[in-house]
């Protein structure tokens, strides 16, 4: 399958701050780019679908303003947090699909994610 | 909308017994069908997929998985499990007019030797 990876894994932040997490599609073209939230012991959220060179679809009750997608190449998608707060703590996840003709085809592949914990 | 449901929340299990995790969806039309897995501390892995034909799926590991359409379901077997097997299972599925994968809420399988 894909390869993709997260930067950072791990990020601890003061409230009020921005955070930017990274998601890249290491060896294929990725189109299409997909941004989960977990919490504990639960199931992944769709946050947005992220396609490259447009802007991003928001899940309904996620905050465009708050979290800011930026889907700038076929490699590369960027989620910041802005002005973060404590109860936005939680395990983001990004997925990737490749549009046809690519290695991942319709399915998702998934990074490895980043704990993101707000002070 | 669509839903998928996960009925075994945690399922414990011992060395060489056989596994069936229930993965039921809400969708009438052409539906994609995913298994994957979440070994502890690492990312999710696709275990299996079904988009079409032969509704019995082989996947990694010596997982297998049923699309049964009447039954709107996508379980999960596999006949002897390992200590290793031990993992989080997440079944999700896509309509097969959008990208977009709706997850269950998971089931953690523990697996004592």
């Amino acid at each position: 399958g894909a390869v993709v990876s997260q930067h950072p894994s791990r990020v601890i932040c003061k409230s009020g701050t921005s955070v930017k997490i990274e998601c890249r599609s290491l060896d294929f073209q990725a189109t299409t780019m997909f941004w989960y939230r977990q919490f504990p012991k639960q199931s992944l959220m769709l946050m947005a679908t992220s396609n490259e060179g447009s802007k991003a679809t928001y899940e309904q009750g996620v905050e465009k303003d708050k979290f800011l997608i930026n889907h700038a190449s076929l490699t590369l998608s960027t989620l910041t947090v802005t002005s973060a707060h404590p109860e936005d703590s939680s395990f983001y996840i990004c997925s990737v699909m490749g549009g046809p003709g690519a290695i991942a085809g319709g399915t998702q592949y998934f990074g490895p994610g980043t704990r993101l914990t707000v002070l | 909308a669509q839903s998928v449901s996960q009925h075994n929340h945690h399922v414990i299990l011992s060395e060489a017994a056989s596994l069936e995790l229930g993965c039921n969806y809400s969708y009438g039309g052409t539906v994609n069908l995913f298994w994957y897995v979440q070994y502890p501390g690492q990312h999710l892995q696709l275990l299996l997929k079904y988009f079409s034909g032969d509704p019995l799926v082989k996947g990694i590991k010596g997982f297998e998985a049923e699309f049964i359409k009447s039954k709107f379901s996508f379980n999960l077997r596999k006949p002897s499990v390992q200590w290793s097997d031990t993992a989080e299972y997440f079944c999700a599925v896509n309509a097969g007019h959008t990208d977009k994968l709706i997850f269950g809420t998971g089931t953690r399988l523990q697996v004592f030797p």
